[in-house]
């Protein structure tokens, strides 16, 4: 099993361009989530979803849209990119609502 | 919404001494669990404490509980280079989604 992967691993943008991160997960788990970490932050939840075809909203939502058409996949949406969105961004996914997350491995971002 | 806060923020030990790193907590929790998270990596699992329980152990992690300071503690016992990373703990609200505490970067030196 792959767990859950990450794609693309480093990203770089320019302000006002747009992209899309995809998250795959293989096991089959109800509940995935977007994180961005930023030094001396720790890990903020961006957007969730609790099954396909449903999205919500975390923490830090802004700037960000999501789809989780299918089941295993959860894509994070950047529709004008700005400065302040260079992070790391993590997806990780679980199988209940508080059971343990499964992260993958993270992407990259700078925007310049 | 609550977060966990670890302590130290920071910890440097040699090789083969036990680490100790804390986090608190504000509100009532159904459960909290501990990452690791190696440099450039994503997080792991390390170990899950239901609010029942005062401790738990796994390997040479020793996780404890106490919901009435509202603080846990994480021990790594023997401590190896390969331990030096990050460590989080995340707290499980009732009503909130899981939220994670800015880590403790553990340095094992040589």
């Amino acid at each position: 099993n792959a767990g859950v992967t990450q794609t693309p691993k480093f990203r770089v943008l320019k302000t006002g361009q747009s992209m899309t991160l995809l998250c795959a997960q293989d096991m089959n788990h109800e509940y995935m989530y977007w994180y961005r970490q930023d030094p001396g932050m720790g890990l903020r939840l961006i957007h969730y979803s609790v099954g396909e075809g449903t999205t919500a909203k975390g923490e830090v939502p802004d700037g960000y849209n999501v789809s989780r058409l299918k089941k295993q996949n959860f894509l994070l949406g950047l529709e004008s990119a700005a400065p302040s969105q260079t992070s790391v961004y993590f997806c990780a996914s679980s199988y209940g609502d508080h059971n343990e997350q499964f992260f993958g491995p993270g992407t990259r971002l700078t925007v310049l | 919404s609550q977060q966990g806060e670890e302590d130290p923020q920071a910890l440097s030990i040699q090789e083969g001494e036990n680490a100790t790193m804390n986090c608190s907590y504000k509100t009532s929790i159904n459960n909290l669990q501990w990452y690791r998270q190696n440099s450039g990596r994503g997080l792991v699992h390390l170990i899950l404490i239901r609010s029942n329980e005062r401790e738990k152990h796994s390997g040479r992690l020793r996780v404890t509980l106490d919901t009435s300071k509202k603080s846990s503690s994480l021990l790594i016992t023997a401590s190896r280079a390969a331990d030096t990373a990050s460590y989080f703990c995340a707290t499980d609200a009732r009503d909130d989604k899981i939220i994670f505490g800015k880590g403790t970067r553990l340095h094992i030196l040589p």
